[in-house]
């Protein structure tokens, strides 16, 4: 079964500087799709950025960037500039296989002080 | 702007009630989703369907939850009877396949904040 780990249940920034969230997965799949979700206060589950494990080139979003690393079965986000309204739970998530269904980590949350 | 709803978005039962949880995906999704958050577990998988059609629901317990999608634009979430330890919150999500016929993206709603005393 897949798995998704996320080590750093929280983590703070200073606003406009960089942070770098963790998250490393198990897998016997070849071909997957890996995601950052963010959740708000609100609850809303928000699409960060996704990376095709077929590609070998990192994803990126306007701030949010991720180093992809395969063999390593790593999976980090990057968030640059930090801003207020970055301030979420984020979720690492999998999904791979024939049935597409996400495996997600257990979230870190994010502070970001001003 | 097309957005998964979810009703109702708060529900507070009483232990023993039945609960009926809604969702509508987004027109032309054609595989939904049922997941539950909690604090302990996390986020987890509990059901999904693709053409109305079940094809996981081993996440559920089967003795008091059930899935449906009476039809395209409507699934459903039962739990009957209820118990404290269902409290949770419960989203749904849809998706559809790109042009490779691969699901690439899933769409939450905003999810049902279920309480059971």
């Amino acid at each position: 079964a897949q798995t998704v780990t996320q080590s750093q249940p929280e983590m703070s920034v200073q606003e406009a500087e960089t942070v770098t969230l963790s998250c490393t997965y198990d897998t016997s799949e070849s071909d997957y799709y890996l995601f950052w979700y963010k959740q708000p206060p609100s609850r809303q589950m928000i699409l960060v950025i996704r990376q095709e494990a077929y590609k070998q080139q990192n994803a990126t979003e306007n701030r949010f960037s991720v180093n992809f690393q395969k063999a390593a079965k790593s999976f980090s986000l990057k968030i640059s500039d930090s801003q207020l309204g970055d301030a979420a739970m984020y979720f690492c998530a999998y999904s791979g296989g024939s049935n597409y269904k996400l495996t997600f980590g257990k979230g870190t949350l994010l502070t970001v002080n001003p | 702007d097309a957005r998964v709803t979810q009703t109702p978005r708060h529900k507070v039962t009483e232990m023993g009630q039945e609960v009926t949880m809604r969702c509508q995906p987004i027109l032309g999704h054609n595989t939904v989703f049922w997941y539950r958050q909690t604090m302990m577990q996390g986020l987890e998988l509990l059901a999904y369907f693709r053409n109305r059609a079940p094809l996981d629901d081993s996440g559920m317990p089967k003795d008091r939850f059930s899935a449906e999608m009476p039809d395209a634009t409507l699934a459903t979430l039962k739990i009957q009877p209820s118990e404290p330890r269902d409290s949770a919150v419960y989203f749904c999500a849809s998706g559809f396949p790109n042009s490779g016929g691969e699901y690439n993206e899933q769409f939450f709603g905003p999810g049902t904040r279920l309480t059971v005393l």
